[in-house]
């Protein structure tokens, strides 16, 4: 079974909207991890946004949310104000366990925002 | 936040040689490193992980042999592709998790990208 699932392979979205970015995850861990990464053309991860599996609260960087969703084990980027340079590959990862250990990636997906 | 460094950026090798790709933590101590590998238009596949003063882990279906890793220090990693062929062209990604109070992050090399004759 996959552990990480992101199930739009691709996205448009209009300049300044908020758009949502899937992703499920499957683990028996109680610790883990949950992160965003960014992937422009350039290949660079970006790092863009981290939640923990006991953090009580959905995490936020800027224009980046995460809507936690414990019960349902999803964790859904959600980019507000989308930007021309938000266009990219965004991966969803996990790591099990303690920090310092492996991450699992999605398939990603990829995001182009329309001017 | 933290600075990993990978060499050289792009490769261009015959078919047969070895490459050699290096990853360093620039400012910060990494007693493990993580070697992902990325084709076109798809995720990242964790390789190996690389172990300071140690053997690297494998996942399953990597051969060893073909994908030489050595971690001499705490701010090196080498990966090694020996004897080299069309189908190991690829995009190499190094990690390196991050200390306590960097959020749990890890920090991704800018990533080297090899093609083979």
């Amino acid at each position: 079974a996959q552990k990480i699932t992101q199930t739009q392979p691709g996205m448009f979205v209009q300049e300044k909207e908020a758009v949502t970015l899937d992703c499920t995850y499957d683990t028996s861990d109680p610790s883990y991890g949950l992160f965003w990464y960014k992937q422009p053309s350039s290949g660079e991860m970006i790092f863009l946004i981290y939640q923990g599996s006991y953090d009580q609260q959905n995490a936020t960087e800027g224009r980046y949310s995460l809507n936690f969703q414990k019960a349902r084990k999803s964790a859904n980027l959600v980019i507000s104000a989308s930007q021309l340079g938000d266009s990219a590959m965004y991966f969803c990862a996990m790591r099990e366990g303690p920090a310092g250990n492996k991450l699992t990636f999605g398939g990603g997906t990829r995001v182009l925002v329309k001017p | 936040g933290a600075v990993v460094s990978q060499h050289p950026s792009w490769v261009i090798c015959k078919s047969g040689t070895s490459v050699k790709i290096e990853c360093r933590s620039l400012d910060f101590q990494a007693t493990t490193m993580f070697w992902y590998r990325q084709f076109p238009k798809k995720s990242l596949m964790l390789m190996a992980t690389s172990n300071e003063g140690s053997k690297a882990t494998y996942e399953q279906g990597v051969e060893k042999d073909k994908f030489l890793i050595n971690h001499a220090s705490l701010t090196l990693s080498t990966l090694t592709v020996t004897s080299a062929h069309p189908e190991d062209s690829s995009f190499y990604i190094c990690s390196a998790p991050g200390l306590a109070g960097f959020n749990n992050e890890q920090f991704f090399g800018p990533g080297t990208r090899l093609t083979v004759l």
